[in-house]
């Protein structure tokens, strides 16, 4: 099963750009990139995937390298409501969900 | 649209007994996943359902078993509960198919053994 390895905490000052690395080295070519948030006290929250190419939507941007083994979660504008725990998930051909150790994102003023 | 509930929000049970947690899908969604959170080991996959069906399961004992009925509603069962088993357990649901896992969370049920 595919494993992702995460730095364990980011500091972001707020209105930049947070960027969130993610290592899946050993990720198979049909298996996908999520990235989830988790917010103190709450369920976690879907943020962005992806499989080869970059994607953009209106939490995020995603990139993803050309070999795949690593991505980079980007927030571009990063507030106070972004600090939370950041998971990189990839979803194994058996299609069981493996989370990530996450990192921890505190965004300060 | 209602988002994703769970009952109860709070539970305080004894080592060796059971217990029944239920989870409510937004409207539509057929898929619904259990998972354990724990300090210790972070967010662990328990199982998925998919049309009444079990579809993927974690690496968790035969304790812990769940089901899902006609209308999407799914339930966790723990049996013989251990200090260990002390957790959120959350639950998240989708619409389901290959690959969705676009998942909606619930807030979870705190589960504290004693």
């Amino acid at each position: 099963d595919a494993k992702t390895t995460q730095p364990p905490s980011m500091d972001c000052a707020e209105g930049r750009a947070a960027n969130l690395p993610c290592n899946h080295s050993t990720i198979s070519g049909n298996e996908y990139v999520y990235w989830y948030r988790q917010i103190h006290s709450q369920g976690p929250q879907y943020i962005i995937h992806g499989l080869k190419n970059n994607e953009t939507n209106e939490m995020a941007s995603l990139i993803i390298t050309e070999d795949r083994k690593s991505s980079t979660l980007i927030l571009p504008h990063a507030t106070l409501r972004d600090t939370a725990v950041y998971y990189c998930i990839v979803v194994t051909n058996t299609d069981k969900l493996i989370f990530g150790t996450g990192t921890r994102l505190q965004v300060f003023p | 649209k209602a988002g994703v509930t769970q009952t109860p929000r709070y539970l305080i049970k004894t080592r060796g007994q059971q217990v029944t947690l239920s989870c409510s899908p937004i409207s539509g969604h057929r898929s619904v996943s259990w998972y354990q959170q724990t300090p210790g080991q972070g967010l662990q996959f328990l199982f998925e359902y998919f049309s009444e069906t079990q579809r993927n399961k974690g690496n968790f004992p035969g304790r812990f078993s769940g089901r899902q009925f006609s209308n999407s509603r799914s339930e966790m069962n723990v049996s013989t509960l251990e200090l260990g088993d002390s957790a959120l357990y959350l639950c998240a649901s989708s619409l389901g198919g290959i690959f969705s896992y676009e998942q909606y969370f619930g807030p979870g049920t705190r589960l504290t053994v004693t």
